[in-house]
């Protein structure tokens, strides 16, 4: 099994630039959600969503947009890349509410 | 909201001395789980706590919930090299929350 596969694992955009990071999971879970990982915060939420066709904000959601059009993948995507997005990016998925959370290997993006 | 507070943010010890990391939420939790992060890499789930009072051992690990759940230990005995990563709690809270909510980490420095 893959797991939660994230791409890419680097990137470096220009301030103002969009992309789009991946995130794909072959458990068939349900749920998936997007972290942001920065020093002394911890992992905040970004967007998550409980099935597809389904999705909601978290605790940092400005900046960033989200579809889930199938169960296996949760893209985000920055609009126009600012400085202070600059991140480790973590995709993770769970089966049912309360069980163990998969984590990808994350991306770690540099805005400049 | 619900918040996921975590105390200490950085421990340093000397190898074969113990270790304790606390967890406090905001409200009362239906279970809360615990990650280990290695340096660079992402987390991983080490266990899960349901019930009140309950008490989980994993080798050198004890895990603890408190009695109203809305707080958590870890305690690592005799500490090794291998112990040295970011310790999470995350906390799902009551019906119809699909959110994890992770504290901001306890960052375990080993000194050999």
């Amino acid at each position: 099994n893959a797991g939660v596969t994230q791409t890419p694992k680097f990137q470096v955009l220009k301030t103002g630039q969009s992309m789009t990071l991946q995130c794909a999971q072959d458990m068939n879970h349900e749920y998936m959600s997007w972290y942001r990982q920065d020093p002394g915060m911890g992992l905040r939420l970004i967007h998550y969503s409980v099935g597809a066709g389904i999705t909601d904000q978290g605790e940092v959601p400005n900046g960033y947009n989200v579809s889930r059009s199938t169960t296996e993948d949760f893209p985000l995507r920055l609009l126009s890349a600012a400085p202070s997005q600059t991140s480790v990016y973590f995709c993770a998925s769970w089966y049912i509410r309360g069980t163990e959370a998969f984590f990808g290997q994350g991306t770690r993006l540099t805005v400049v | 909201g619900q918040q996921v507070m975590q105390i200490p943010q950085y421990q340093h010890v000397q190898e074969g001395e113990d270790f304790t990391t606390y967890c406090n939420s905001s409200t009362t939790l239906s279970n809360i789980q615990w990650y280990k992060q290695r340096p660079g890499g992402h987390p991983v789930f080490l266990i899960q706590l349901v019930k009140s009072g309950e008490v989980k051992k994993q080798k050198r690990l004890t895990f603890q919930f408190g009695e109203a759940k809305k707080n958590s230990s870890l305690h690592i005995t005799a500490t090794q090299t291998t112990d040295v990563g970011t310790y999470f709690c995350a906390g799902v809270s009551g019906a119809g929350s699909y959110q994890l909510t992770f504290g901001k980490g306890t960052k375990l420095s080993v000194i050999p």
